[in-house]
């Protein structure tokens, strides 16, 4: 089944200790995309990567980090996590471009805690 | 301004038609989506219509575009409780992605 898996689907941690959530998708998407889903502010792309090796920062990349070292991963790196990143998270990815000439494909969702 | 602007909440009750509304900013996309996020779900495409096109009908489902306005509406008909959800409409499209606004909570009544 063709599909973008993050895990975990629920995280809770403490300021300042490292986490990574991973992004998997089986699509052999090019283009791979990180939001941000808060209460009030809707969603919010954090980074973007059009290929392999190829990152670009979104709207609010502060306090995070990606890769992208394969093409069917992405994982999004919370190297020292404040409580202001408590969110939802999501991955997504398109055949090429962000949503240009083909859609979005989302994951279900990582929902992260900072305590 | 926002990129995208759509009314926070819509109530409708159950039977009658929804209709969802959406201006945007930039219509560089070769498509318009919309998605739709049911509660502790991630988002999932609905529907979406072509940027030449002003009316697609898919089922219980019309898509209007009005590309001189940058408007864009979903009418669902019919509308059931399985259509309680965040409805979105993106805008943008390309290098930097899809733009999403704070979407539409549908809320159907009994």
């Amino acid at each position: 089944e063709a599909q973008v898996t993050q895990n975990p689907r629920y995280l809770i941690t403490v300021t300042g200790k490292k986490l990574t959530v991973t992004c998997s998708q089986n699509m052999n998407h090019e283009y791979m995309s990180w939001y941000r889903q808060d209460p009030g502010l809707g969603l919010r792309q954090i980074y973007y990567s059009m290929n392999v090796e190829v990152t670009d920062k979104g709207d609010v990349p502060e306090g995070y980090k990606v890769s992208r070292k394969e093409k069917r991963n992405f994982p999004l790196i919370l190297e020292s996590p404040s409580p202001n990143q408590t969110s939802l998270y999501f991955c997504a990815s398109s055949p090429n471009g962000g949503g240009y000439n083909s859609p979005l494909h989302f994951g279900n969702g990582t929902r992260l805690t900072v305590t | 301004g926002e990129d995208v602007e759509q009314s926070l909440f819509l109530s409708v009750r159950e039977g009658d038609s929804s209709v969802i509304n959406c201006t945007y900013t930039d219509s560089s996309s070769t498509y318009l989506y919309w998605y739709k996020q049911e509660p502790g779900a991630g988002l999932q495409l609905l529907t979406y219509i072509f940027s030449n096109m002003d009316m697609k009908q898919d089922q219980r489902l019309t898509v209007l575009l009005n590309k001189k306005d940058k408007h864009l509406s979903l009418r669902i008909a019919d509308t059931q409780t399985g259509d309680s959800a965040i409805y979105f409409c993106p805008s943008g499209g390309g290098a930097d992605g899809l733009t999403f606004g704070k979407g539409t909570h549908l809320i159907i009544q009994p």
